[in-house]
């Protein structure tokens, strides 16, 4: 599986986009890049996930580079409730990393 | 569709006794995966199981800590003779393997967690 890696933590104004990046430099062809977000210490929550294509739902926009080696999370307009620790994580097997705590503020 | 279950919420042990912890997948799915937090710490895979099946363990504790997802029931996650340190919150989560094209997702949904204090 391919190892990923965010900044620790980022700050974020109320309304504003949140762009959280993940770089997953070893990824290999048939590897998934899978977000999920855990909300103080409830469960994790999926978000959203993607191959090679950029994806959008109801949540979340996920923009993956064109030699996959990178990711952005975008939340287009973040709330104070989107405040959380986001993992980013390629492949199947699910190795949860550090992620990257998101404070969004008034 | 109910999501994952997972049972007791809380579940308070002292040192030496045993802990069952309980893990429903969401309908339809049949694998299903246990995780540890510690405080302020981030989440550790501890196993993966299908159906009657322990797929990988490698992050199981080799001592006292055991695993199964049997062909009717819950998944059970079991730790014998407990110390202050398996205090934490334990996380299940479940999956379907889908074909996206020519490829295979394992999109996982977590239940809300067992949180377990040794005193």
């Amino acid at each position: 599986d391919a190892k990923t890696t965010q900044p620790p933590s980022m700050d974020c104004a109320e309304g504003r986009a949140a762009n959280l990046p993940c770089n997953h430099s070893t990824i290999s062809g048939n590897e998934y890049v899978y977000w999920y977000r855990q909300i103080h210490s409830q469960g994790p929550q999926y978000i959203i996930h993607g191959l090679k294509n950029n994806e959008t739902n109801e949540m979340a926009s996920l923009i993956i580079t064109e030699d996959r080696k990178s990711s952005t999370l975008i939340l287009p307009h973040a709330t104070l409730r989107d405040t959380a620790v986001y993992y980013c994580i390629a492949g199947a097997d699910m190795r949860f990393g550090a992620g990257t705590r998101l404070t969004v503020k008034p | 569709n109910a999501g994952v279950m997972q049972n007791p919420r809380h579940l308070v042990r002292r040192r030496g006794q045993e802990a069952r912890l309980r893990c429903s997948p969401m309908k339809g799915h049949s694998h299903v995966y246990w995780y540890r937090q510690l405080p302020e710490e981030g989440l550790k895979f501890m196993v993966y199981l299908q159906k009657e099946n322990i797929i990988d363990e490698s992050g199981m504790p080799k001592e006292r800590f055991s695993a199964e997802f049997p062909k009717e029931g819950p998944s059970i996650l079991r730790i014998q003779q407990v110390v202050r340190g398996d205090s934490a919150a334990y996380f299940c989560a479940s999956s379907q393997f889908q074909r996206e094209g020519r490829f295979r997702t394992d999109t996982q949904y977590f239940g809300p967690g067992t949180r377990l204090t040794v005193l």
